[in-house]
């Protein structure tokens, strides 16, 4: 039963176009939802989050969007650069007892063709 | 570099055999959460600790137990190893554990079990 989903396990984007990465959740008491990024051999790195109270949240190149009703959320990176090659995690996260327990996607490797 | 350090870095050991994994939280935080990533599954939330405490319980099994102690530094400790616990292990930190926060990841101990 996965609650966090990332359907696409690979996605390919020419560098200065647009990456699009999308997260669809099943579990409607999610509030907090964070996308990070793995590169090999290292631990996944926070990249940006939001909260359920917002639609939007941007952070330079990075804006992640949340669809509350269609339990969605996605990762637009503006303009891609070879360097955002990596895994993409999607991870979400509901108040429980004030603890914070974060369910994971299964990943999506992006990578930026020069 | 985010500040938490995880030891050793690769473990090899054979079934049966048990292992303690180390990590150092960030400078200032007090939870600790444990990670388990394997090649068929995604990252799975294993335990949570705040300041020496249980916190919140995922899937961990009743052979892997965790402690944090008042340095707030952790230890995993998991017993009577099997071949499918091979993977890779990981300890993020965030300063107050509670479900908003952001979670900052070691860079891993990566357990093969032969």
């Amino acid at each position: 039963d996965q609650q966090v989903k990332q359907n696409s396990p690979s996605l390919s984007v020419q560098e200065g176009r647009i990456s699009i990465l999308n997260c669809d959740y099943t579990n409607s008491m999610f509030d907090y939802f964070l996308w990070y990024k793995k590169y090999p051999a290292e631990g996944p790195t926070f990249l940006i989050s939001i909260s359920s109270i917002k639609d939007k949240n941007e952070d330079g190149r990075f804006t992640v969007f949340l669809n509350k009703s269609a339990k969605h959320l996605s990762l637009h990176i503006v303009p891609s650069q070879p360097g955002d090659s990596a895994v993409y995690f999607c991870a979400a996260s509901e108040e429980n007892q004030g603890a914070q327990k974060l369910v994971f996607g299964q990943g999506t490797r992006l990578t930026i063709n020069p | 570099d985010s500040g938490v350090t995880q030891t050793p870095k690769h473990l090899i050991t054979a079934t049966g055999q048990r292992v303690t994994l180390r990590c150092s939280p960030r400078s200032g935080d007090l939870s600790v959460y444990w990670y388990q990533q394997s090649l068929d599954q995604g990252l799975q939330f294993l335990i949570q600790y705040y300041n020496g405490e249980e916190r919140a319980k995922g899937n961990i099994l009743e052979r892997f137990s965790a402690q944090q102690f008042p340095d707030l530094h952790s230890e995993l400790n998991l017993s009577s190893l099997e071949l499918g616990d091979s993977a890779l292990y990981f300890c993020a930190s965030s300063p107050s554990g509670i479900w908003y926060e952001t979670q900052y990841f070691g860079p891993g101990t990566r357990l093969l079990v032969l």
